[in-house]
C-alpha cells in the first residue's frame, strides 16, 4: 500500500519556470524524503526534512513540511531540462518501512 | 566511489521459471532494502536486512519470493515459479543506518527490470 500521494500526477512547464509538487501522507512521521527518478540516473535522494522542521533548502530545491496538514511541497526554481524526471515523496511508517507515493512526472520543455 | 549495483539489468523469464536478482550494496553499508516498482508507481517495500539478518520480510508478496544476504554484503532476491504479475522493476537500496537509526538516506541501484511472459 502506498502512503504518500503526490499531486499533480504530471506537470509540464517551460524551462526557467518554477515547478511545485505536493505530497500528502497519512501517518505520523519521523521525517519525509524527496527522491528523483529518471532513466539515466535511477532513483536519487534529493532532500530530507525532519518532522520538527518546517522548511529546508538545497540549491534550487525548497521543501516545506506541514505536519498538522500531513503535507509537504517541493519547489524547484529556475527549472532546467535536466530536471525532467519523476519525483517521489517517501515517509517511514510505524513498521519502519519507507512508504512511497506514486510520484509526479515533471517535464521541462526547452 | 562505487554505488549500488544490480544485475542483471534486464531479465525476461517464461512463466514458471525461477529467477535470481543480485544486489551489490555500497561497501560498509549495514542496511539493505529490496523494493518492487510497478510501471507508473512508486517503489513498494519488500524486505530489509541489517548485515546478514533479515529483520523484516513482511513486504514479500508470496512465499515464492525469497531473499538472502548470507555474508552481510551481496544480496540475492529469488523468485520461484514466476508469474506475469511479478513483472516489475526490482530495486535494491543500501544505507548506513542500523535498526536504531534506519531513517537515513537510501542509495539505490539502477534496478532489474523483470518481464515474465
Amino acid at each position: 500500500s502506498q502512503q504518500g500521494e503526490e499531486d499533480p500526477q504530471a506537470l509540464s512547464i517551460q524551462e526557467g519556470e518554477n515547478a511545485t509538487m505536493n505530497c500528502s501522507y497519512k501517518t505520523s512521521i519521523n521525517n519525509l524524503q524527496w527522491y528523483r527518478q529518471n532513466s539515466g540516473r535511477g532513483l536519487v535522494h534529493l532532500i530530507l526534512i525532519r518532522s520538527n522542521e518546517r522548511e529546508k533548502h538545497s540549491g534550487r530545491l525548497r521543501v516545506t513540511l506541514d505536519t498538522s496538514k500531513k503535507s509537504s511541497s517541493l519547489l524547484i526554481t529556475a527549472s532546467r531540462a535536466a530536471d525532467t524526471a519523476s519525483y517521489f515523496c517517501a515517509v517511514w511508517d510505524s513498521n519502519y518501512q519507507l512508504i512511497w507515493g506514486a510520484g509526479t512526472k515533471l517535464i521541462i520543455k526547452p | 566511489g562505487a554505488g549500488v549495483s544490480q544485475s542483471p539489468r534486464y531479465k525476461v523469464a517464461k512463466r514458471g521459471q525461477d529467477v535470481a536478482l543480485r544486489c551489490d550494496p555500497i561497501s560498509g553499508h549495514v542496511s539493505l532494502f529490496w523494493y518492487q516498482q510497478a510501471l507508473g508507481q512508486g517503489p513498494e517495500f519488500l524486505t530489509y536486512f541489517q548485515n546478514e539478518a533479515q529483520l523484516d520480510k513482511s513486504g514479500l508478496p508470496s512465499d515464492r519470493f525469497f531473499a538472502e544476504r548470507p555474508e552481510g554484503s551481496v544480496s540475492t532476491l529469488k523468485i520461484q515459479r514466476t508469474q506475469q504479475e511479478d513483472s516489475a522493476v526490482y530495486l535494491c537500496a543500501s544505507s548506513t543506518g542500523t535498526s536504531g537509526t534506519r531513517y537515513n538516506e537510501q542509495f539505490f541501484g539502477p534496478g532489474t527490470r523483470l518481464t515474465v511472459l
